[in-house]
């Protein structure tokens, strides 16, 4: 079965870093793309960047760049997206997904809470 | 950018009530164009890509249409289960943007 598992729940500070996870199994998965889309509270879809695990090319959304970084490990077939400085406004939803221009698995999404 | 915008943005419809949602792009994308289903509380799903194919597993009851700047989502008979929110995404080029989301809900 094609999957993304992406990692628990976090709850941090602002000011603190973070770098949650997201691993694909059931496909060669340095072959697609793996997006990363951002869901605030009640909101809707926002497309964060894409890495592609086979060299690492990462590409982000003007709106995102600089703010957070994408990384792969492809010999655990594991994506990142990760923080440096927390900030309250990033409290959301975050979903990897594998990317053809759809965006057609996705992960189960990891929640990030940013409370003092 | 290409700037994707969807109406209406809510809708109220009845059990068997044929459902359209629009999505209009600010360019031409030409066929490159996806609707996604995202039931309260789960995970975005893929349901429609190319404007008018149909994802594997998805109902029948839904179809797609368009070409250019103007797509539509079409439920034929609207089920319990539809109950969601559906987000086009264009995917012509970079940025790969979502419109802003419809809510459907069971009248």
């Amino acid at each position: 079965e094609v999957q993304l598992v992406q990692s628990g729940a976090e709850v941090k500070k602002p000011g603190e870093s973070l770098k949650i996870s997201c691993k694909g199994s059931g496909y060669r998965f340095i072959d697609y793309w793996i997006g990363w889309v951002r869901q605030m509270p009640g909101k809707g879809l926002e497309w964060m960047g894409n890495i592609y695990p086979g060299d690492s090319d990462t590409r982000y959304s003007p709106s995102f760049q600089g703010q957070v970084t994408m990384s792969v490990d492809k010999s655990f077939s594991t994506a990142y997206l990760q923080w440096s400085s927390l900030k309250a406004s990033d409290t959301a939803r975050y979903y990897c997904a594998r990317h053809l221009g759809t965006f057609d698995i996705w992960g189960q999404g990891t929640m990030v809470t940013v409370s003092s | 950018d290409i700037q994707m915008t969807q109406s209406p943005s809510s809708l109220s419809a009845s059990v068997g009530d044929r459902v359209t949602i629009t999505c209009r792009a600010s360019q031409g994308i030409r066929n490159s164009l996806a609707w996604y289903q995202q039931k309260p509380g789960k995970v975005p799903q893929l349901l429609i890509y190319a404007a008018s194919i149909l994802q594997s597993g998805a109902p029948s009851r839904f179809s797609g249409s368009g070409f250019g700047t103007d797509f539509t989502l079409t439920i034929r008979s609207l089920q319990p289960e539809d109950v969601g929110t559906y987000y086009c995404q264009k995917y012509d080029s970079a940025p790969w943007t979502f419109g802003q989301g419809t809510k459907v809900e069971i009248k």
